[in-house]
């Protein structure tokens, strides 16, 4: 079954530095990967999605991803961080089933 | 246009009673999720429809747990003899068709407590 790992539940990050989230899947077939941001009492919204293509991913808000198979990970960076990226992130992994698994989320505070 | 929509946003019920969830997706969407997602967690998934048919239910916890889209538009889940566990935000996604590298569109959630 595939599964993903998020490490350390929050993530401080002060504004302008980089913001990096990791994660690590686990798939028996290539994997389907996303990132999905929820803002407070907000549904979770697609920033990128890796589908086999090109394995650099560009998302919304200056959000990027790269995947690594041999590293088995998805992490995922943007340059410069802003006080509106202060929300929950969550990576995903669907194996080909219509189903998404998702890993626990990273709480991103951002320090002025 | 207007997104994934679910009411109640909230849900107090006591343990033993019955609710149910709805669910209106996206126009046009045939694919429909319900996932639950528990405090400090990533949503778990539940359950998938493909049209009016749970394509997949393999996520249900148990058979105190069902759902229908009964017009392949709108959906229900239903909880029976509630738990204190069932406690929880429960998400519905829609997606224009059924494919895995499909984005997933999420409602707000319905939290649901039980006292």
């Amino acid at each position: 079954a595939q599964s993903v790992t998020q490490l350390g539940s929050h993530v401080s990050v002060s504004e302008g530095a980089l913001v990096l989230l990791r994660c690590n899947y686990s798939s028996s077939v290539p994997p389907y990967l996303f990132w999905y941001v929820q803002y407070p009492n907000q549904g979770l919204q697609l920033l990128l999605k890796y589908t086999s293509a090109a394995t650099l991913v560009k998302g919304i808000n200056g959000f990027e991803a790269e995947f690594k198979k041999s590293e088995t990970s998805f992490h995922l960076t943007k340059p410069s961080a802003h006080m509106s990226d202060a929300a929950e992130y969550f990576c995903a992994v669907s194996d080909g089933n219509n189903r998404l698994a998702f890993g626990k989320g990273n709480q991103v505070v951002v320090i002025p | 246009g207007a997104g994934v929509s679910q009411t109640p946003s909230n849900k107090v019920t006591e343990k033993g009673k019955y609710v149910e969830l709805r669910c209106d997706p996206i126009s046009g969407h045939t694919a429909l999720y319900w996932y639950r997602q528990s405090l400090g967690q990533g949503p778990e998934f539940l359950i998938y429809f493909q049209g009016t048919g749970a394509a997949d239910d393999s996520g249900l916890p148990n058979d105190r747990f069902f759902a229908v889209r009964p017009e392949g538009s709108v959906s229900t889940l239903k909880i029976q003899r509630t738990e204190r566990g069932d406690s929880a935000v429960y998400l519905c996604a829609s997606s224009p068709v059924g494919v895995p590298y499909y984005e997933q569109y999420f409602g707000p959630g319905t939290r649901l407590t039980v006292t």
